[in-house]
């Protein structure tokens, strides 16, 4: 079964709207983490945020802003007033701690395109 | 620090050719994992290691084989290379502390073409 669920395949926007993606996880688990990472067309991974199931403090970074509900699995993601530089792939993953060797789950990825 | 690197950074293999994708982290984690990344997919894990000596299977293990013989490396193997193995491998390393687990740092993967 998906553990982590990216509903929307791909985002376009123009430049400086804001734009939010979706990330919905499944686990039994009371521990478990939550990430989010950016892949830009150069195809590297990186590393966004890291989240913790006992913290649902929402983030803010900059443009980046991020929205943890545990009452709803979910762990959406907002750029705003996005950038072309924004243009990727972000992926949304989970890990279910200890219990399960901190191995990561991703989901399929949403491919975020930035026009000038 | 150079982080997690991969070798070699591109290869075609032909069908049932064999080789060995090099992982090394210098940051002394003990984790390692190793992905592919197909389109519309996601990563999947293939094999993980837990630490120096020891390997595991992740969700797509079939056809691939790993050793972590050294604590700073983690080799994937393809011993018959199939068209289905085409795709871009990443490795990755992560650490923990007092059963908090880290972010995982990803080396910049290998692009396998199999004809």
């Amino acid at each position: 079964a998906q553990k982590v669920t990216q509903a929307q395949t791909e985002i376009s926007v123009v430049e400086k709207e804001d734009v939010t993606l979706d990330c919905v996880y499944e686990t039994r688990d009371t521990t478990y983490y939550l990430f989010w990472y950016k892949q830009p067309p150069s195809g590297e991974l990186v590393f966004l945020i890291r989240r913790n199931s006992f913290d649902e403090q929402n983030e803010i970074s900059g443009r980046y802003s991020w929205n943890f509900q545990k009452s709803t699995s979910s762990f959406n993601f907002t750029i705003t007033a996005s950038q072309v530089v924004d243009s990727a792939v972000y992926f949304c993953a989970l890990s279910e701690g200890m219990t399960n060797d901190y191995k990561l789950s991703f989901g399929a990825g949403t491919t975020v395109t930035v026009r000038a | 620090n150079a982080g997690v690197t991969q070798t070699p950074k591109f290869r075609v293999l032909k069908t049932g050719q064999s080789m060995t994708l090099l992982c090394a982290q210098d940051m002394n984690h003990e984790y390692m994992y190793w992905y592919r990344q197909d389109p519309g997919m996601g990563l999947r894990l293939i094999h993980y290691s837990v630490g120096e000596g020891t390997t595991a299977k992740g969700e797509v293990p079939d056809g691939y084989n790993v050793s972590r013989l050294k604590k700073q490396n983690f080799l994937l193997g393809l011993e018959s290379a199939a068209p289905s193995q085409t795709s871009v491998y990443f490795c990755a390393s992560s650490s923990w502390t007092g059963g908090t687990t880290y972010e995982q740092y990803f080396g910049p993967g290998t692009r396998l073409t199999v004809t």
